[in-house]
C-alpha cells in the first residue's frame, strides 16, 4: 500500500536556526514527490516536484532533496515568515496523489 | 500565475441538504480533484476528473458526488449532507501527465 509519513509533526525554531523536516514514502512506482506549503485558512501552495533519487531543488532558504526512500525540506537561517505547515504528497499509481499528514513549523522571532 | 477559485470560504448548511461546491480554474487544466482535509488525516481525495464529462472515484467517495460539464468547472455534490461530512474542502487541478497540482483556498463547510 501506497504511503507517506512526514516528521516531526511540529517543529519549533528560532529565527536563523537551520533544520530539515522529513518524509518517508512507500509507493510502488515513484512518478514525482511534491512538497508543498499551507498557510492557516489557505490551501497548499506548490514548491518543488522531484522525480529521482540524487535530485535537489532549491527556492531561496528552501531546499528540497530526494532518495528511494525519504525526501528532506532543508530550511536554512529560517526567518518568522517561514512558519507554516509542509506538505509531502507522492504521486503513485492511477495519477493519484498521497499525502503526508504535514509538519506544522514555528519560527520565532 | 494559475488561478483555482472556489465560490465559497465558509459554509454552513443543515442534516439532509444538497449542498453544491463550485471550483473553476483558468489554466485549461485537464485534470481536476476534489479532496477534504481533516485535522491528523491528512488530504484525503474523493473524486477526480481526467476530462469533460468524465469522472473516477478517489479513496472516499461514499456520499458525495461530481458533475464536469466545462473543462474548466468541477462541482462536488453532497447528495444529503450528515455531520460527519463537516470538514475543509479543497480543489486542485493540472496539466495531464506527471505535472504538480495546484490547489485552491478551500472552503470550510459546517453540517449542522
Amino acid at each position: 500500500e501506497d504511503q507517506v509519513t512526514q516528521s516531526p509533526e511540529a517543529l519549533r525554531l528560532q529565527e536563523g536556526e537551520s533544520s530539515s523536516l522529513n518524509c518517508s514514502y512507500t509507493v510502488s512506482g515513484l512518478r514525482g514527490l511534491f512538497w508543498y506549503r499551507q498557510d492557516p485558512g489557505k490551501g497548499p501552495e506548490f514548491l518543488f516536484t522531484l522525480y529521482s533519487a540524487g535530485e535537489e531543488k532549491e527556492k531561496e532558504r528552501l531546499k528540497a532533496t530526494l532518495t528511494k526512500k525519504e525526501s528532506f525540506l532543508h530550511i536554512t537561517a529560517p526567518k518568522p515568515e517561514d512558519s507554516a505547515t509542509y506538505l509531502c504528497a507522492v504521486r503513485g499509481g492511477y495519477n493519484k496523489l498521497i499525502f503526508g499528514a504535514g509538519t506544522r513549523l514555528a519560527v520565532h522571532p | 500565475d494559475v488561478k483555482v477559485t472556489q465560490s465559497s470560504r465558509y459554509l454552513v448548511k443543515r442534516t439532509g441538504e444538497k449542498v453544491f461546491l463550485e471550483c473553476v480554474q483558468d489554466m485549461d487544466h485537464e485534470n481536476m480533484f476534489w479532496y477534504r482535509q481533516d485535522p491528523g488525516l491528512g488530504l484525503r481525495l474523493i473524486y477526480f476528473s481526467y476530462d469533460v464529462k468524465m469522472k473516477e472515484k478517489g479513496d472516499i467517495p461514499e456520499g458525495y458526488s461530481v458533475s464536469r460539464e466545462k473543462k474548466e468547472r468541477f462541482s462536488l455534490i453532497l447528495e444529503s449532507a450528515s455531520t460527519n461530512q463537516t470538514s475543509m474542502y479543497l480543489c486542485a487541478s493540472s496539466f495531464k501527465g506527471d505535472q504538480p497540482q495546484h490547489f485552491g483556498d478551500g472552503t470550510r463547510l459546517s453540517i449542522l
